[in-house]
């Protein structure tokens, strides 16, 4: 299995709903990431696990919460959310070195309304 | 502050070589060159990195020039499907999030789109 696997693909969600977004790989990846992509924009990184323990939170608004259950998942979880969080959110994983590159999820596309 | 420059944008006639520039003059020694490339709607995909020494795969190939101060993607033979926007990125890899190694961090990256 060399895929990264996001669900939902499509969400959409009000301003005072809790939801979350799942990512699981089983390439036996110890590092995996968030990110978080507007339209004609760049990815930019939110949170990076390494060993299941968040080594990098790039300053992002606590509403959103990551969490890393095992090595296999990850899941964001959303709370509070406005409607300038929408974007694509893309999952990805790599070997904790680095190297051999990251490989992505195809995202979940949410729309907060 | 960003580590790589590249054009905004590029066209390649389908069939030919597509050659990407990539400017990254404060490159330090122990930073690698990694090529990403997103499809319109998909997640970004890997395509190729290097650290100095010439490097080609099955998608395409990677040139670094001696100086290590700009490198050049090639895709031999573009197809429509290479149409996507393709990333630059310079980082340190290989020791372990936890000693030094930096995740990947995206720049505006090239629009390349192949015409029929």
């Amino acid at each position: 299995d060399t895929e990264v696997t996001q669900t939902p693909k499509h969400l959409v969600m009000g301003m005072t709903n809790k939801k979350s977004l799942k990512c699981e790989q089983h390439m036996g990846h110890r590092a995996m990431y968030w990110y978080k992509q507007k339209a004609k924009k760049p990815p930019e990184l939110m949170f990076v696990y390494s060993y299941e323990k968040l080594s990098i939170n790039e300053s992002v608004p606590s509403r959103f919460s990551p969490e890393c259950p095992n090595s296999s998942l990850l899941n964001l979880h959303l709370h509070a959310l406005q409607p300038e969080d929408s974007a694509l959110y893309l999952c990805a994983s790599s070997q904790e070195s680095g190297q051999g590159g990251y490989t992505f999820g195809s995202g979940t596309r949410l729309t907060v309304v | 502050d960003a580590k790589t420059t590249q054009p905004p944008s590029m066209d390649c006639a389908e069939g030919r070589a597509a050659n990407l520039p990539c400017n990254h003059s404060t490159i330090s020694g122990n930073e690698y060159v990694y090529w990403y490339r997103q499809i319109h709607s998909q997640g970004p995909q890997y395509i190729i990195h290097g650290l100095k020494n010439n490097e080609t795969n099955e998608m395409a190939s990677l040139i670094i020039t001696e100086d290590r101060k700009s490198s050049t993607l090639i895709l031999p033979h573009a197809t429509l499907r290479d149409t996507a926007v393709y990333y630059c990125i310079v980082r340190v890899t290989g020791g372990g999030l936890l000693r030094g190694n930096t995740p990947l961090v995206f720049g505006k990256g090239t629009r390349l789109s192949v015409i029929a």
